[in-house]
């Protein structure tokens, strides 16, 4: 079955200091990967996605993720943490049994928090 | 600035009366999403539209829940009668699809439903 697993429901980090945010992922075939946020009370915002090329992808306000096929995973990453950065973060990949539907696989979310 | 409007941003009603969400795509989009989150479930997809015609409903409630397009500028989620355990947050999202391409769902600020 395809799945996204998002191993840490909470990260605490200092502000300054870099961010890793985890997904791994469970599919058959090439996996479409992709990375949100949600910042409180607000709806989902795309960060960025992986669909094929370079295994680094950047995205918006500064963070990146790379994707890693042998580990299965598609990790979040910030080389230096703000204090906004505080947020829901979710991590989804395409449900590939959904033929040409858009339709996603969402991970239940990791609440990031960046301390001053 | 194009963005996804929902109304209401917050209901609270009583168990057994009709609720309805409203959402507006951004102009363009062709497809449209309904989700539902809570903390226990994460983020479900209930609905999905493409071109107006849904395409997948299969995470909702047929027997209470109801998702329409009437025409390319309103997407309407109804539940009737509601329940205490339909309480969450509903969001919508639309985006635009082309043959392969994978882009992003564009999210509203969330229908905040509380049934008593």
């Amino acid at each position: 079955a395809q799945s996204v697993a998002q191993p840490e429901d909470q990260v605490n980090v200092a502000e300054g200091n870099p961010l890793t945010v985890k997904c791994t992922y469970s599919v058959s075939g090439n996996p479409y990967l992709f990375w949100y946020v949600q910042y409180p009370n607000r709806g989902l915002q795309f960060l960025l996605k992986y669909i094929t090329g370079d295994n680094l992808v950047k995205g918006s306000y500064g963070f990146e993720a790379e994707f890693n096929k042998s580990q299965t995973s598609f990790h979040l990453k910030k080389p230096s943490a703000l204090v906004s950065d505080s947020a829901l973060y979710f991590c989804a990949v395409r449900d590939i049994n959904a033929g040409n539907n858009r339709k996603l696989i969402w991970g239940l979310g990791t609440s990031l928090a960046v301390n001053p | 600035d194009a963005r996804v409007t929902q109304t209401p941003r917050h209901k609270v009603t009583e168990m057994g009366q009709e609720v309805t969400m409203r959402c507006q795509p951004i102009l363009g989009h062709n497809t449209v999403f309904w989700y539902r989150q809570t903390m226990m479930q994460g983020l479900e997809l209930l609905a999905y539209f493409r071109n107006r015609a849904p395409l997948d409903d299969s995470g909702m409630p047929k027997d209470r829940f109801s998702a329409e397009m009437p025409d390319a500028t309103l997407a309407t989620l109804k539940i009737q009668p509601s329940e205490p355990r339909d309480s969450a947050v509903y969001f919508c999202a639309s985006g635009f699809e082309r043959t392969q391409e994978y882009n992003e769902q564009f999210f509203g600020p969330g229908t905040r439903l509380t049934v008593l």
